[in-house]
């Protein structure tokens, strides 16, 4: 079945830790791409997005990912996580034209001091 | 606050009991989206409206459930004899027409089927 992988369930890092997350995607085609983030007790909330041009694609609070189409992948990077950054993590896919966001199951990034 | 409200943000019921749940989007939005997320999972899609049409639903959503989106602005999700199972976060969405748009979610109603 066409699906979203997040491949880490769960992911403690020290802070100033370097964090990459993995996402990959079985759709083929044009798709959009999204990272999502919940912080505990809040809703979710757009981190980054990709639809088109340059692949490595910049959002908010230092967070980064890239798009590699061969790979099918969108795996979000931050170089030195802080303690605030733990959260939950959500990859999203639209996987053609205006279709529903299909979400990863997440990953739990805890963060320690 | 001009984003998603939903309500209620928390519900217990008994088996058996039906339960209605709204969801206000964000006013310029027309697509109003509902997903499910239980622990561990992330939200599970199922149905949205663009304006006052429901355009998708997903396999998820049995005949127990029903949504609706009257004037095309405020959405209900009501779920009928509820079941265990159906305990769950209920998240709700909204966004502009177009796939080069993001989605905006509600702090979700929380079910608990006792």
């Amino acid at each position: 079945a066409q699906s979203v992988s997040q491949h880490n369930h769960h992911v403690i890092l020290s802070e100033a830790a370097s964090l990459e997350l993995g996402c990959n995607y079985s759709y083929g085609g044009t798709v959009n791409l999204f990272w999502y983030v919940q912080y505990p007790g809040q809703h979710l909330q757009l981190l980054l997005k990709y639809f088109s041009g340059d692949p490595l694609v910049k959002g908010i609070k230092g967070f980064e990912a890239e798009f590699i189409k061969s790979k099918f992948s969108f795996n979000l990077r931050k170089p030195s996580v802080q303690w605030s950054d733990t959260a939950e993590y959500f990859c999203a896919v639209i996987p053609r034209g205006n279709t529903p966001l299909v979400f990863g199951k997440g990953t739990r990034l805890s963060v320690i001091a | 606050d001009t984003g998603v409200s939903q309500d209620p943000r928390h519900k217990i019921t008994k088996r058996g009991q039906n339960v209605t749940f709204r969801c206000d989007p964000i006013s310029e939005h027309n697509r109003l989206y509902w997903y499910r997320q239980t622990l561990g999972q992330g939200p599970e899609f199922l149905t949205y409206f663009q304006n006052e049409a429901q355009l998708e639903k997903s396999r998820l959503l049995s005949d127990r459930f029903s949504a609706e989106r009257p004037k095309g602005s405020f959405s209900t999700l009501e779920i009928q004899r509820t079941e265990q199972g159906d305990s769950a976060m209920y998240l709700c969405a909204s966004s502009r027409t177009g796939g080069m748009t993001e989605a905006f979610f509600g702090q979700g109603t929380r079910l608990t089927v006792v």
